[in-house]
C-alpha cells in the first residue's frame, strides 16, 4: 500500500505571495491532518479533515486555510505568506473516526521557504 | 489545555545499550492516547508505540518498550539493543480520545530528544 504522499517536498516563495501545498492519503484512509513544523515552536496542529468536513483547528492565523476532496486529497493554504511560515509541512492520514486507536501515517513534508 | 513536555534535548547512548526517554504530560482527561514517533534525519515522521491511557499494561514492540505511569502522568520508552538506525529525534505525543465518537486526530506533541546512537 502507497504512503502518504506530499507534493511538492520543496518550495521557495516571497513574502506576500500565497501557497498551496498538496497531501495524498493512504488508501482508504478518510482523515487528514496537517502539522507545521519549526525550530522554535516545534510540532503544532493546524487542522484536520474528514469526510470533506474541517473537524478540528488549531491556533492559527486565518491565513493559513484547508480543504479536503472527495477523494480525501486534502491541501492547505497560506496566503500572505510571511518569513515566520518557513516551516516543514506535515500531512497524516488515518482510517479514524473508526479507526483504532487513531493510529496516523505522516508523509514526508513540504519544506517551505519564504524569501 | 493538554501539554506534553521532554526534558531531555539531547541524548547518546553506544551501540547494544539500553536508554531511557522521559516525557511527561498534563491533562484533565481521563481518556487518551499516547504515542512515541521517531523522526529520522530523512524527515518522515514514524511511530514507535503507542499506549491507551485504559490499559494497565505496558506497551511493547520488539526493541522498544514504555513505561506508563498515569497517576504520575509519566509515559518513559525505552529502548533495548541500541542500533545505528535508532539515531533519530524521538517525540512524545497525546491525544484526548474524546467521548461518544467526538475524538479527532490532533496530536500535542513535546519538544522531542534528539537521540545519537554511537558505533
Amino acid at each position: 500500500k502507497a504512503g502518504v504522499t506530499q507534493t511538492p517536498r520543496y518550495l521557495i516563495k516571497t513574502r506576500g505571495q500565497q501557497v498551496t501545498l498538496s497531501c495524498s492519503p493512504i488508501s482508504g484512509h478518510r482523515s487528514v491532518s496537517w502539522y507545521q513544523q519549526t525550530p522554535g515552536q516545534g510540532l503544532q496542529f493546524l487542522f484536520e479533515y474528514f469526510s470533506e468536513t474541517q473537524r478540528n483547528k488549531g491556533n492559527f492565523p486565518g491565513r493559513f486555510s484547508g480543504r479536503q476532496f472527495s477523494n480525501s486529497r486534502s491541501e492547505m493554504n497560506v496566503s500572505t505568506l510571511e518569513l515566520g511560515d518557513s516551516a516543514l509541512y506535515l500531512c497524516a492520514s488515518s482510517l479514524a473516526p473508526s479507526g483504532l486507536p487513531y493510529e496516523q501515517y505522516f508523509g514526508p513534508g513540504t519544506r517551505l521557504t519564504v524569501t | 489545555a493538554q501539554t506534553v513536555t521532554q526534558s531531555q534535548p539531547e541524548m547518546s547512548v553506544q551501540e547494544a545499550e539500553t536508554v531511557t526517554l522521559s516525557c511527561t504530560y498534563d491533562t484533565s482527561e481521563s481518556n487518551y492516547y499516547l504515542f512515541w514517533y521517531k523522526q529520522p534525519p530523512s524527515r518522515q515522521m514514524i511511530l514507535v508505540i503507542r499506549q491507551e491511557a485504559y490499559k494497565q499494561q505496558n506497551a511493547t514492540e520488539n526493541r522498544f518498550s514504555v513505561n506508563f505511569q498515569k497517576a504520575a502522568k509519566s509515559f518513559s520508552l525505552k529502548i533495548s539493543d541500541s542500533q545505528l538506525g535508532d539515531t533519530a529525534m524521538y517525540f512524545c505525543a497525546f491525544m484526548n480520545a474524546g467521548d461518544y465518537g467526538g475524538a479527532t486526530n490532533k496530536l500535542i506533541f513535546g519538544t522531542g530528544t534528539l537521540l545519537a546512537v554511537q558505533p
